[in-house]
């Protein structure tokens, strides 16, 4: 099976520090994608990438930016994080071969004090 | 664009009576869907998918899903529901030949016993 490592599974920052959130992906696959989940407001996409050094804005990408210099690691950033960025956030990797679909990593729970 | 309502966001049962989450999609080329699950404190785990062929869609945990076209609806059906189904499931819609999935709410499924 197909492993999707999100680094932390919760992290407590403090206002306007700078965070990462790191996800690993253990196939060659190209494309994956960074979602926030909040309650009520389902997942939203804030950013995505389908291959090394190529992202494209989700729907809420405003407050993030990423990195992708390998194909196997695609890194979330938070450039000053503020307290309405706390929430979760899961990564996510897709493949059309041999099952289409999507894996997701199990999450990191952002608390920004 | 597309989007996702899921028209219950919350739905409470008791244990062993059959169960219906429902879930409507506009897009305005053909789709994929998707329904997952979301234990507490887990990542998204892919509970079935359409993606062609026959419109009822059989998936894990007893689970299945019908997709009707005409009326932009893919509703998520349990015959008999078990407390170990106490979850929160989301649906979601990608375009064929796209990779960005759009979720809905998200629908919080309490099994009472």
């Amino acid at each position: 099976d197909v492993k999707v490592t999100q680094s932390s599974r919760y992290l407590v920052k403090r206002t306007g520090e700078k965070v990462f959130l790191e996800c690993v992906q253990d196939m060659d696959h190209e494309n994956m994608f960074w979602y926030r989940q909040d309650p009520g407001l389902g997942l939203r996409l804030i950013y995505f990438s389908y291959d090394v050094k190529m992202k494209e804005k989700g729907d809420i990408p405003e407050g993030y930016s990423v990195s992708r210099e390998k194909k196997e690691r695609f890194s979330l950033i938070l450039e000053s994080a503020s307290t309405n960025q706390t929430s979760m956030y899961l990564c996510a990797r897709f493949a059309r071969q041999p099952n289409y679909g999507y894996t997701f990593g199990s999450g990191t729970r952002l608390t920004v004090v | 664009a597309q989007s996702v309502t899921q028209l219950d966001s919350q739905v409470p049962v008791f244990e062993e009576a059959p169960v219906e989450l429902r879930c409507n999609y506009s897009s305005s080329v053909s789709v994929y869907l998707f329904w997952y699950v979301q234990y507490p404190n887990q990542g998204l785990q892919l509970l079935l998918k359409y993606l062609s062929g026959s419109t009822l869609v059989k998936g894990i945990n007893g689970f299945e899903a019908e997709f009707n076209k005409s009326q932009t609806s893919f509703h998520l059906r349990k015959p008999s529901v078990h407390i170990s189904d106490t979850a929160e499931y989301f649906c979601a819609v990608s375009d064929q030949g796209a990779q960005k999935l759009v979720f809905g709410q998200g629908t919080r499924l309490t099994i009472n016993p």
